[in-house]
């Protein structure tokens, strides 16, 4: 079956600093593969996305690169902001499929 | 500019109520999605319409159902709430299943039991 793998959080990062949120996936077709972040008390917004190998996806300075090899969805910004606090949710959509597989999020802290 | 928009934001109700939630769409999307999601934990699909095809997940209980009157409107109707259904309801849409089309989510209704 399919299934998503992120890392636990909370990630606490002061501001300006580097952000890697882990990904990694299994499917049994060609997936697509997306970043879904979710607000306090909000629902989730597509944040960016990727449909095949080697694909990068990016969107307000995150981005997120499909390796098929490594079958990995790593979200990366250079510099994050107290904004960015959020929950972030790695997903994949598989061939045939209408139903999105979700990881169980990485809640991502930004001090001052 | 909201596309997706979720009534109410928070809903209450007792016990073995009967509550409905609503989801309506600006999209003209032909797919519509329910997903529940408790706290801390990623969504779960309940169940999704393709256009007037309804489509129910293996393990969504029988306590929940759903209607899509027209394109743009769905609901979720839980026809005894117990304690353990209390959670956010995500609606989301997409153009098409598959080929990488996005689902695009409203802002979810927070469900509570007393």
């Amino acid at each position: 079956g399919n299934s998503v793998t992120q890392m636990e959080g909370p990630v606490t990062l002061s501001e300006e600093a580097f952000l890697t949120i882990n990904c990694t996936y299994t499917a049994t077709g060609y997936p697509s593969l997306f970043w879904y972040v979710q607000y306090p008390g909000e629902g989730l917004q597509l944040l960016l996305k990727a449909t095949k190998a080697d694909d990068k996806g990016s969107n307000k300075g995150f981005e997120a690169t499909y390796r098929k090899e490594t079958t990995s969805f790593h979200l990366e910004k250079g510099s994050v902001q107290v904004s960015d606090s959020a929950v972030y949710f790695c997903a994949l959509l598989d061939t045939g499929r209408r139903a999105l597989t979700f990881g169980s999020g990485t809640r991502l802290q930004v001090q001052p | 500019d909201a596309m997706v928009i979720q009534n109410p934001r928070y809903q209450v109700t007792q016990f073995g109520k009967p509550v409905t939630l609503s989801c309506s769409q600006t999209l003209n999307h032909n797919v519509m999605y329910w997903y529940q999601q408790k706290s801390s934990q990623a969504p779960k699909l309940l169940f999704h319409y393709y256009d007037k095809d309804f489509n129910n997940e293996a393990d969504t209980p029988d306590n929940f159902q759903s209607r899509r009157p027209n394109t743009s409107f769905c609901f979720l109707d839980i026809r005894s709430p117990g304690l353990g259904d209390a959670a956010m309801y995500l609606c989301a849409t997409s153009r098409e299943t598959g080929g990488g089309q996005p689902q695009h989510f409203g802002d979810g209704t927070r469900l509570s039991i007393l």
